[in-house]
């Protein structure tokens, strides 16, 4: 099966302007993950989606930080205004149904390497 | 909230060598754990994962772990390294809820160097 698609693989912005990066989950995926993974650091949950529903953005900047999930398949995640700090690798990821991942399985895709200049 | 703690941020074996990178957990009750891979400029790939069926748990690519109460830990190993092992290894612990849904909490992360 197709794995987690992300676009694009790197961008490279001036710090103040917008950004938005693209996920197209694995089929038939109810839930969808964006993480936030920092050189050097682990990644971090910023947002998670059931079906086109939020369940959980409780560590999303949304000053800043923006997503959605339409008809419960894509997601974009948008940055406005981007700051040096916001640099990092964007992670999208997907897992079937809403169980819990220890009787499935979260997909992750390449990642979008964002530098803010 | 539940988190794991991964000791070393760097660790170096020799090709042929035991690979033991360490994960201890967080939680006030028997958590769900995981071990992923990331390969450079990859995405994270499931390496195993503890789901209280047995403490022992085999993963892909010939690594184990094992889940030990007394010590709140699940370090990963591996018996003989290879070069291909060379990668950033991290432990995530499952958080959430029915309500909330599931997610990983992720530790920051250990660079595997394998030198021939």
């Amino acid at each position: 099966e197709a794995g987690v698609a992300q676009s694009p693989r790197y961008k490279i912005i001036e710090k103040r302007q917008s950004v938005a990066f693209w996920c197209n989950p694995i089929s038939g995926h109810a839930t969808l993950y964006w993480y936030q993974q920092i050189l050097g650091q682990g990644p971090k949950l910023l947002i998670q989606f059931q079906n086109n529903g939020v369940v959980d953005d409780s560590q999303l900047p949304k000053d800043r930080f923006s997503a959605e999930r339409l008809k419960g398949v894509d997601s974009t995640l948008k940055i406005q205004p981007a700051k040096l700090e916001d640099s990092a690798v964007y992670l999208c990821a997907s897992s079937s149904g809403t169980a819990r991942l220890s009787n499935t399985e979260a997909f992750f895709g390449q990642g979008t390497r964002l530098t803010v200049v | 909230a539940q988190s794991v703690t991964q000791l070393g941020s760097h660790v170096s074996v020799s090709e042929g060598a035991l690979v033991l990178l360490r994960c201890n957990y967080s939680s006030s009750v028997p958590p769900y754990l995981f071990w992923y891979v990331q390969y450079p400029n990859q995405g994270l790939q499931l390496l195993l994962k503890y789901t209280s069926a047995a403490t022992l748990v085999k993963g892909i690519n010939g690594f184990e772990a094992e889940f030990k109460k007394s010590e709140t830990s699940f370090h990963l190993t591996k018996p003989s390294a290879h070069m291909s092992d060379a990668a950033e290894y991290f432990c995530a612990v499952e958080v959430g809820d029915s309500n909330s849904g599931y997610a990983l909490n992720f530790g920051k992360g250990t660079s595997l160097l394998v030198t021939p």
